[in-house]
């Protein structure tokens, strides 16, 4: 079973600084690796998608890079409504299962 | 307008049952797998359950393998699942979400409150 661990489980910023989130898998996950923005009291949406994708209306402030077993979701300039958790997801080949990792809050410093 | 919306969410006793429904609308339902993720109170995402597009495969979480079946109805855009013998950490919100059998979950439901508890 791939594990995924998330750092900082907290990140404490102020608007207009450059936010780095880090997602480490206990095994290679080729470049499948999406991540998700939660804020309190909603679902989940999905941001990011093969590891460096925007899905659609996702502004490009976000990025994501990495592969294999690294991978890194930027802000590049925080705006209030980015204050949120953050999650990777992974998924395992065979059969399909689908991992979380525990999540990283971004918060108002 | 393309939308998940989850229902069915209650109180339950330990060891017992319940269904839940998310039903679809704004896109062509039977193409796509669809998903079942939970979150506890105040913890982090769970995957529980895929279903592919036409039904014919169906994946489980280990946490819920052989206690809850997920299954669709393509005929009314709904997906379900069936959850029996729950247990006190079952308690979450149930979130429906939409992807392909190997993408990201780009749609996801509001989520529905199943609380266990005697």
């Amino acid at each position: 079973e791939i594990v995924l661990k998330q750092s900082p489980a907290t990140l404490s910023l102020s608007p207009g600084e450059r936010a780095t989130l880090s997602c480490r898998a206990s095994q290679s996950v080729s470049s499948y690796l999406a991540w998700y923005q939660q804020k309190p009291g909603q679902a989940p949406r999905l941001l990011m998608y093969d590891a460096s994708n925007r899905a659609t209306g996702i502004p490009a402030r976000f990025s994501g890079s990495g592969s294999g077993t690294e991978f890194t979701l930027t802000i590049s300039s925080l705006e209030p409504e980015d204050f949120a958790v953050y999650y990777c997801q992974q998924r395992s080949n065979w059969p399909p299962t689908w991992t979380f990792g525990q999540g990283t809050k971004v918060e108002i410093k | 307008e393309v939308q998940l919306v989850e229902s069915g969410g209650d109180l339950v006793q330990p060891g017992g049952s319940l269904g839940l429904s998310c039903a679809a609308s704004g896109f062509t339902f039977r193409t796509y797998a669809m998903n079942w993720v939970r979150q506890a109170p105040g913890r982090g995402l769970e995957w529980v359950s895929t279903l592919t597009g036409s039904g014919g495969s169906a994946y489980y979480a280990d946490s819920v393998r052989g206690r809850f079946i997920i299954s669709r109805d393509n005929s009314k855009d709904t997906l379900h699942l069936q959850m029996s013998s729950l247990r006190d950490d079952d308690t979450a919100v149930y979130y429906c979400a939409k992807g392909t059998i190997s993408g990201p979950f780009d749609l996801w439901g509001q989520g529905t409150r199943v609380t266990v508890s005697s």
